[in-house]
């Protein structure tokens, strides 16, 4: 079975550092990866995903990540981190069957 | 409607009630999904639906969970008999396809209680 784990709970970074949130991926098969974000009483929204195209993925906000098959990793990043960037982050994988399974969140806070 | 819209977005109970929440997805996307999001659990899957039907139901907790989807449309995810585990946020996707990359639409979600 499909399965991620990202690596902290909470991230803290200061407004203009650099942005690194970990997903590692677990899969028996090519994965479908994707991140999401959740704003404060707000739903998911696609951050970017990974459909086996280019290993470097660009998404909104000056998000992007980054595929490699032999660490088994999808980490986010974003070079210079906003206040408007704080938020709770998924990360998810999908195989070929309908469901995403989701990753626990990182909660990302940014410091003026 | 402009995207997926749950009722209602809070909902407090006493242990041993019914709750029926409900989901109304975006117009035209055949598929809808019920996930459920505790503190420090992440998302849950519950339900997916492919139209009216339920080919997956593999994340229902209990029987006490049901789920139904009329028209194609509208989603009742209901719970009976409620405890105070089952408190959590549930929340409504859709989509427009079916496919391992499709994208997801989230709604805000309900938050239930449970005294």
């Amino acid at each position: 079975a499909q399965s991620v784990t990202q690596l902290g709970s909470h991230v803290s970074v200061s407004e203009g550092a650099l942005v690194l949130l970990r997903c590692n991926y677990s899969s028996s098969v090519p994965p479908y990866l994707f991140w999401y974000v959740q704003y404060p009483n707000q739903g998911l929204q696609l951050l970017l995903k990974y459909t086996s195209a280019a290993t470097l993925v660009k998404g909104i906000n000056g998000f992007e990540a980054e595929f490699k098959k032999s660490e088994t990793s999808f980490h986010l990043t974003k070079p210079s981190a906003h206040m408007s960037d704080a938020a709770e982050y998924f990360c998810a994988v999908s195989t070929g069957f309908q469901k995403l399974v989701f990753g626990t969140g990182t909660r990302l806070l940014v410091s003026p | 409607g402009a995207g997926v819209s749950q009722s209602p977005s809070n909902k407090v109970t006493e242990k041993g009630k019914d709750v029926e929440l409900r989901c109304d997805p975006i117009s035209g996307h055949t598929a809808l999904y019920w996930y459920r999001q505790s503190l420090g659990q992440g998302l849950e899957f519950l339900i997916y639906f492919q139209g009216n039907s339920a080919p997956d139901k593999s994340g229902l907790p209990s029987d006490r969970f049901s789920a139904e989807r009329t028209g194609g449309s509208v989603s009742t995810l209901t719970i009976q008999r409620t405890q105070q585990e089952d408190s959590a946020v549930y929340l409504c996707a859709s989509s427009e396809g079916r496919g391992p990359g499709v994208k997801l639409f989230f709604g805000s979600g309900t938050q239930l209680s449970v005294l």
